[in-house]
């Protein structure tokens, strides 16, 4: 089953924060994060596993929630090139390298 | 590195052909996932293969097969195109075989249109 992420569409203000969300009705045995950009391929951003560990690099960082099956992505101080689609992927199980993905959010950074 | 090449880039086909589409993964991966996207579905899973064997399916029909090699390249193939066919097809490949907590990196993709 997918996940479902929100909100489902975002806009910012270049220095703002912004939150996005993936929950799953599923157990999780891990979550993974990507950005696409228009016609362009989506991009690894961190992938965490099960046990709410909390990653993070420059001004992007996620959390991963086991007991409520949620994962959530901070983007703050939003820059320019923070603009795209953002996807989670999770997985339930250690069986392979198949992910279920999220229906997306959409961020747009205005200057 | 280089990193996930795929081709060809765009294909235009009839409804009722066939088509293959190729990856080849960043060096030293071994695992080659197929997804499927389109605006209405969002990104689908295909298949995954790894050491020439498919490892997992998605739910798809059976007119969409895949093998890789021993170099760890990968096609795809869609027998009897269906309009519904139309999407962006990604291959993304990851280092260790055993899934979940390994990262996948995606290639360009390949822009399939069928009329």
């Amino acid at each position: 089953q997918q996940p479902v992420q929100s909100p489902q569409a975002v806009i910012l203000r270049e220095g703002e924060d912004a939150v996005i969300n993936c929950s799953s009705s599923k157990a999780l045995y891990s979550v993974h994060w990507y950005r696409q950009k228009h016609g362009e391929a989506p991009v690894f951003l961190m992938i965490l596993l099960k046990g709410g560990e909390q990653k993070g690099h420059d001004k992007i960082s996620a959390s991963f929630n086991e007991k409520k099956q949620q994962s959530s992505l901070y983007l703050t101080a939003s820059q320019l090139s923070y603009s795209g689609t953002y996807f989670c992927g999770t997985e339930s199980n250690n069986a392979g390298n198949m992910l279920t993905f999220g229906g997306g959010t959409r961020l747009m950074v205005k200057p | 590195k280089a990193g996930v090449t795929q081709t060809p880039r765009y294909l235009i086909k009839t409804r009722g052909q066939q088509v293959t589409l190729s990856c080849s993964p960043i060096s030293g991966h071994r695992s080659v996932s197929w997804y499927q996207q389109t605006p209405g579905q969002g990104l689908q899973f295909l298949f995954e293969y790894f050491s020439e064997t498919q490892r997992n399916k998605g739910n798809f029909p059976g007119r969409f097969s895949g093998r890789q090699f021993s170099n760890s390249r990968s096609e795809m193939n869609v027998s009897t195109l269906e309009l519904g066919d139309s999407a962006l097809y990604l291959c993304a490949s990851s280092l260790v075989a055993s899934g979940g907590a390994y990262e996948q990196y995606f290639g360009p993709g390949t822009r399939l249109t069928v009329t």
